[in-house]
């Protein structure tokens, strides 16, 4: 029973192309998340989501918008892919926003945009 | 300087071995620390919370140094299992989680 997923699990598209992640928890949990993870295998948070509330938003283009219908969903649309926005996607989830607790992640998207 | 450092590696150690990992962190004001264990291609999953007076889990011990800003995770008996990348994590006041680039371990037979 899987806690976190995500679907995709891969994604090949061209410059250019819109394309969608979805992601779906059924843990409970208040607060989501969306990591990119690039080709040096570091993890940046791009945006958090408090009860379908934006809560961060981390410097991301605004080719990137996340929309969550309700607490268990949160989705990714991205406008014009560029070949830089080739990485792993992961969503995540935790309990509440904030420090102390653990978030689970979902498998990851790899996107290849060519 | 880096939110989040950490020696990338790779470190090669034979089973059995003691192995230990550092982190610093520059906001003195991060409120709560972990480690994330990711294996290759795989999610990153949590291995332990630091807690101020350290902790310990099995293997794993994990301290925490305020005043240094520093983290460290010590393995002991190195498993072959335990071959992954260890993510420094920081949890920074307004909610803002920060990953170090990780450590990734080997170990060998």
């Amino acid at each position: 029973d899987t806690a976190v997923s995500q679907t995709p699990k891969y994604l090949v598209t061209q410059m250019g192309n819109d394309k969608s992640i979805k992601c779906e928890q059924n843990l409970g949990h208040d607060t989501m998340y969306w990591y990119k993870q690039d080709s040096k295998k570091f993890l940046k948070i791009m945006f958090s989501y408090n009860n379908k509330e934006l809560i961060i938003n981390e410097t991301v283009p605004n080719r990137f918008s996340p929309k969550s219908p309700d607490k268990a969903h949160l989705n990714l649309h991205i406008n014009s892919l560029e070949l830089g926005d080739s990485a792993v996607y992961f969503c995540a989830s935790s309990q509440s926003p904030g420090t102390s607790y653990e978030q689970y992640f979902g498998p990851g998207t790899r996107l290849t945009v060519t | 300087r880096k939110e989040v450092e950490q020696d990338p590696g790779p470190f090669n150690v034979p089973e059995g071995a003691t192995v230990a990992f550092n982190c610093t962190y520059s906001n003195s004001a991060s409120q709560s620390f972990f480690w994330y264990r990711q294996d290759c291609r795989k999610e990153p999953k949590l291995l332990m919370s630091v807690y101020s007076s350290g902790n310990e889990d099995g293997r794993f011990t994990a301290q925490l140094n305020r005043a240094s800003q520093y983290i460290s995770l010590l393995i002991r008996d190195s498993k072959l299992s335990d071959s992954a990348t260890y993510l420094c994590v920081v949890n920074e006041r307004g909610f803002k989680t920060i990953f170090g680039a990780g450590t990734r371990l080997f170990v060998k037979a």
